[in-house]
């Protein structure tokens, strides 16, 4: 089983729309949790933390379940520019590194 | 604020050939440094990662090695190319030490701008 799993997409939503994904991760001590976003051919760049208590960042709402081991990312009132690929990180144990997933590609059409 | 470089942004190098990719950090001291490979549609994989000068670990048994010659500069290496080599390189630093040298549990990585290779 991969310690990271994301639903590849793509998501492909018009502009304005609400969209929503998840991803799971195997290793339940897991602490650490973040959303990367990664333009075509470039680097992954942080997008936000993940938070027990689940967090939001001007449209972006992430909410973390530990009991079923998954993350979630929705993206509301989508703009054009949101069009990425999105990337579920997690730290694994027992050293901390970080453990990425393939990515959830999101299309905003106008 | 906090720089990462790299460089080149792109090679295409023969079968066989050396390798050399660079990774500088500005404005910061003492930073944790990673290379991580991504394939075409995969994820990222951890290669190396150095929590200090000449302190390196290795993640994934290949013909790629790592160096940390300076502080701020993480430097990546291959004497030998094979067409499995190709992709997209990525140097990331992070802040936050933890404990006995290993990346602390709460780190955050930043990444650079990337070098993507192609191996003929």
């Amino acid at each position: 089983r991969k310690e990271v799993e994301q639903d590849p997409g793509p998501f492909n939503v018009p502009e304005g729309a609400t969209v929503a994904f998840n991803c799971t991760y195997s290793n339940s001590a897991s602490q650490s949790f973040f959303w990367y976003r990664q333009d075509c051919r470039k680097e992954p760049k942080l997008l936000m933390s993940v938070y027990s208590s689940g967090n939001e960042d001007g449209r972006f709402t992430a909410q973390l379940n530990r009991a079923s081991q998954y993350i979630s990312l929705l993206i509301r009132d989508s703009k054009l520019s949101d069009s990425a690929t999105y990337l579920c990180v997690v730290n694994i144990l027992p050293d901390y590194k970080l453990s990425f997933g393939a990515g959830t590609t999101v299309t905003v059409r106008a | 604020s906090q720089t990462i470089h790299q460089w080149p942004a792109t090679l295409v190098q023969p079968v066989g050939s050396p390798l050399s990719l660079e990774c500088t950090v500005e404005g910061t001291s003492n930073p944790n440094l990673y290379w991580y490979r991504q394939a075409a549609g995969r994820g990222l994989q951890l290669l190396f990662y150095s929590v200090g000068i000449g302190q390196i670990s290795s993640e994934v048994p290949q013909n790629l090695s790592a160096s940390r010659p300076q502080d701020r500069q993480f430097i990546l290496s291959s004497k030998k190319l094979l067409l499995s080599d190709s992709g997209f390189y990525l140097c990331a630093w992070s802040g936050l030490k933890g404990l006995a040298g290993a990346p602390h549990p709460k780190d955050t990585q930043y990444f650079g701008p990337g070098t993507r290779l192609t191996v003929l």
